[in-house]
């Protein structure tokens, strides 16, 4: 099973910052990682898949890059509505798809 | 638009069998291309993949489930189906269902339901 590691696991920023995540995989799984944010009482909405897509709706202000092991989601401009939980999941080796323990980004 | 609805009861007794149904609209289920898939997340932490299903009835099982976790699906009504037997506390959560790409290298999920809270509690 490929385990994820998500960085930090809070992460106060003042709006209009930047926000950096990390997530980690414990072995390589080339560009197969998507990211999503949750807001709560919501489900998961899909931002990025392959490592670096946006998907469809999600503003330019959000970001992904990263392949291997080491990845990076980045808010350039943080917005009131992107205070939420983020995780990464990997898809390159299944069953199991896994997710990483999310990060709380919350208003400084 | 695509749309996925869990339904199923809120309040399952230990060792009894959680049953949950997502019902799909705006999409046939029977479409090549995807996998119905499950995931639950405990209060306040975080996602675990249950298990995915083809149209077909083919299913892939997260390990550390398998032994008391079935998927099915129902074409004619376009909806499938997650079984969990022998619940514990552990296995309250509110429970997705999700869908994702069947081509390898895409299966990130892109439409999510809701989520249902089961709560598993004498």
């Amino acid at each position: 099973e490929i385990v994820m590691t998500q960085s930090p696991a809070t992460l106060s920023v003042s709006p209009g910052e930047r926000a950096t995540l990390s997530c980690r995989a414990s072995q390589s799984i080339s560009s197969n990682l998507a990211w999503y944010q949750q807001k709560p009482g919501q489900a998961p909405r899909l931002l990025i898949y392959g490592a670096s897509t946006r998907a469809t709706g999600i503003p330019a202000r959000f970001s992904g890059s990263g392949s291997g092991t080491e990845f990076t989601l980045t808010i350039s401009s943080l917005q009131s509505e992107d205070f939420a939980v983020y995780y990464c999941q990997q898809y390159n080796n299944w069953p199991p798809l896994t997710f990483g323990g999310g990060t709380k980004v919350e208003i400084k | 638009q695509l749309q996925l609805q869990e339904s199923g009861p809120g309040l399952v007794k230990p060792s009894e069998t959680l049953s949950l149904t997502c019902t799909v609209s705006g999409g046939s289920i029977s479409r090549s291309s995807f996998f119905w898939g499950w995931i639950r997340q405990p209060p306040g932490k975080g996602l675990e993949w249950i298990g995915s299903i083809y149209y077909t009835g083919s299913t892939y099982y997260n390990p550390s489930l398998k032994s008391r976790v079935t998927i099915s699906v129902d074409t004619s009504k376009n909806q499938f189906s997650l079984k969990v037997s022998s619940v514990t506390a552990a296995d309250t959560a509110v429970y997705y269902c999700a869908r994702h790409s069947e081509y390898s290298n895409s299966y990130y999920f892109d439409s999510w339901g809701q989520g249902a809270l089961v709560t598993v509690s004498s």
